[in-house]
């Protein structure tokens, strides 16, 4: 079974602050997608990362796949009160299915 | 925003008593799924369909079972409700159910169950 580990579980910073988040496995995943969910509702796609080493950016969003499609991490650049939620990254084998989420990032940016 | 509702969005129950959850979708997708949220779980598999009565089990299936007699509907049914299945519930849906590329699960807004 594939499993995905995020760090850290919990993230509280100001606005104006940077941060990182991470997503590891010891599997190898052929993609691998980052959602976003907000209090009450379900979750959102945001990205999908399919090569390693990819770099794909959303606005202030930068998400890095793992040479080794491993790992991924999510950095934020100057983190606003609309990032705040809950991150989860999941990752499907190399069929394409067998697709597992991690536990997730709840990340708090307080103005 | 992906066409799907989940009814109820809240309800609450005790142990003991059957209860069926309901996703609807208008997007035509193939492929539905029902997923359980807890902390420190994040999204963990009930169970899946890829067609009209055409369903799987997933990670955590023991206690639930579904129904898929129409494209746009997927029943989630407790039989028996205990209180390990207080929950938040999920049904996505997605076109292909293969995500090597560019699928996604697209996902409804939720029901909170409780089972006192």
């Amino acid at each position: 079974t594939q499993l995905l580990e995020q760090s850290p579980q919990f993230l509280s910073i100001q606005e104006g602050e940077n941060l990182t988040v991470y997503c590891n496995s010891s599997s190898v995943f052929s993609s691998l997608q980052w959602y976003r969910q907000e209090p009450g509702e379900g979750p959102v796609l945001l990205v999908t990362v399919v090569t390693g080493g990819e770099v794909k950016k959303l606005k202030r969003l930068t998400f890095q796949f793992g040479d080794a499609r491993k790992d991924s991490s999510l950095h934020i650049t100057a983190a606003q009160p609309g990032d705040t939620g809950l991150y989860l990254c999941a990752g499907s084998d190399n069929y394409g299915q067998n697709f597992v989420f991690g536990p997730g990032t709840r990340l708090s940016v307080l103005p | 925003d992906a066409g799907i509702t989940q009814s109820p969005r809240h309800k609450v129950t005790e142990t003991g008593t059957p209860v069926t959850l309901r996703c609807h979708q208008t997007e035509n997708h193939r492929y539905m799924y029902w997923y359980r949220q807890d902390p420190g779980h994040g999204l963990r598999l009930i169970h899946y369909s890829y067609g009209v009565k055409d369903t799987d089990k997933g990670e955590v299936s023991d206690g639930y079972s579904v129904s898929r007699s129409k494209t746009e509907d997927f029943l989630l049914t407790l039989e028996s409700a205990t209180s390990s299945q207080t929950s938040v519930y999920f049904c996505a849906i997605s076109e292909s159910g293969t995500f090597a590329t560019n699928e996604k699960l697209f996902f409804g807004s939720g029901t909170q169950l409780s089972v006192l």
